[in-house]
């Protein structure tokens, strides 16, 4: 199947600092990428969709000043998490699917797990 | 995207057959039903989907009762590795449109 890949797999930083975490489709074009945040022992919660070219469309209650999406290609997809703070601190998971076919799974990568400190 | 019910948790023997069931009593006719996979600390993972038929892979079967409200997923010899949490979706199938997780079921695969 097709892989997407995720980088850093794990960052710690500081309060106030920001964070930008990748998302890339490694052998297929991904006209739509979505971002997703996990907290511990808890669901998968969908923060934004971005398609390539366009801007991201946010979840309910999901800052778009915070949570910056930039998907400047068709293999990569940006997540900054602006000024974070501990409260931020979650797996963020990304997914990404072609487009292109009536039926289109979506490949999920492998997470980051981020730490405000 | 119809809402999907599903067991908090399950337990099964190592070898023996795995059936997680879902209720979907509200899904409608263009609706897929998916399951995928979480294990532990990694992104989930794709099992199987269907519409009406049921529906088998390397890694498990698909079975859809006939008016659609529910499903059932089979892993026929579960392993340790089978261990995480199953959820189970129903989605039109169409890219564009998100997947909407539920709190699935964890799944325990016992030695």
């Amino acid at each position: 199947g097709a892989v997407v890949s995720q980088h850093p797999s794990r960052v710690i930083c500081k309060s106030g600092t920001s964070v930008k975490i990748e998302c890339r489709s490694l052998d297929f074009q991904a006209t739509t990428m979505f971002w997703y945040r996990q907290f511990p022992k808890q669901s998968l919660m969908l923060m934004a969709t971005s398609n390539e070219g366009s801007k991201a469309t946010y979840e309910q209650g999901v800052e778009k000043d915070k949570f910056l999406i930039n998907h400047a290609s068709l293999t990569l997809s940006t997540l900054t998490v602006t000024s974070a703070h501990p409260e931020d601190s979650s797996f963020y998971i990304c997914s990404a699917a072609t487009g292109l076919a009536a039926f289109d799974e979506q490949f999920f990568g492998p997470g980051t797990r981020l730490t405000v400190l | 995207d119809a809402k999907t019910t599903q067991p908090p948790s399950m337990d099964c023997a190592e070898g023996r057959a795995a059936n997680l069931p879902c209720n979907h009593s509200t899904i409608s006719g263009n609706e897929y039903v998916y399951w995928y996979r979480q294990i532990h600390s990694q992104g989930p993972q794709y099992i199987i989907h269907g519409l009406k038929n049921n529906e088998t892979n390397e890694m498990a079967s698909l079975i859809i009762t006939e008016d659609r409200k529910s499903s059932t997923l089979i892993l026929p010899h579960a392993t340790l590795r089978d261990t995480a949490v199953y959820y189970c979706i129903a989605h039109t199938g169409d890219s564009s449109y998100k997947l909407i997780f539920g709190s699935g079921t964890r799944l325990l695969v016992r030695p």
